[in-house]
């Protein structure tokens, strides 16, 4: 059974970066697409990207091309979600999820709430 | 991008009664469309995917339909359970949009 855990919560500055890790247990992570998906408090989700195993690469909403990354370390089952130049908008909660083959996402992590505070 | 609507916002509604939830994309997905629940404070939940298609584990009081642009949530006889937000999402094209939620509350 797949099961997906995320890191604990994260207090930045505005102009920093954050890293959030979604753990996959009881699948091969290499062979498993990860998306990643936020909401900000009180407000919508907005999907921004997800990790292809094929490629190996990201692919990312135009909103956040040039400043996120998303990455993984198959020798320990961990994909990651980077964001860079952090603003106050970024504060938000952070999902890692995997799809289904049309892409739904039926299967989430717990979230990580990040908080971009001066 | 496709861009996603939703109707109502929000609504208030009894135990046992139908209802209907509305999303419209603003070009054709065909049946890339899936709906979610989201509770506060937890990860969203797949309830349809490809349109109409109940996700496993899902009660059968949830139903989808709808092709193209418009596609509709409903639920049959709602449950205290039910009492959430939901959301509809497109995976037709990158970005992988969703629509702004609706959400069910107590008359």
């Amino acid at each position: 059974q797949v099961q997906l855990l995320q890191s604990g919560a994260e207090v930045k500055k505005p102009g920093a970066s954050v890293r959030v890790s979604c753990k996959i247990s009881g699948y091969i992570v290499s062979d498993l697409s990860i998306h990643w998906v936020r909401q900000p408090p009180g407000k919508g989700l907005e999907w921004m990207g997800d990790f292809d195993p094929e490629t190996g690469a990201g692919i990312y909403a135009q909103t956040f091309q040039d400043r996120v990354a998303i990455t993984a370390d198959t020798s320990i089952s961990t994909v990651f979600l980077e964001l860079r130049s952090l603003r106050g908008e970024d504060t938000a909660v952070y999902f890692c999820a995997t799809p289904r083959a049309d892409g739904s996402l039926d299967l989430w992590g717990q979230g990580t709430t990040v908080t971009i505070s001066s | 991008d496709i861009q996603m609507t939703q109707s109502p916002s929000s609504l208030s509604a009894s135990v046992g009664d139908r209802v209907t939830i509305t999303c419209r994309a603003s070009q054709h997905i065909s049946s890339y469309l899936h709906w979610y629940q989201q509770r506060p404070g937890q990860a969203p939940h797949l309830l349809i995917y490809a349109a109409s298609n109940l996700q496993s584990g899902v009660p059968s009081r949830f139903s989808g339909t709808g092709s193209g642009t418009h596609f509709t949530l409903t639920i049959r006889s709602l449950q205290p359970a039910d009492f959430a937000t939901y959301y509809c999402q497109q995976t037709y094209s990158i970005p992988y949009t969703f629509g702004p939620g609706t959400t069910v509350d107590f008359k």
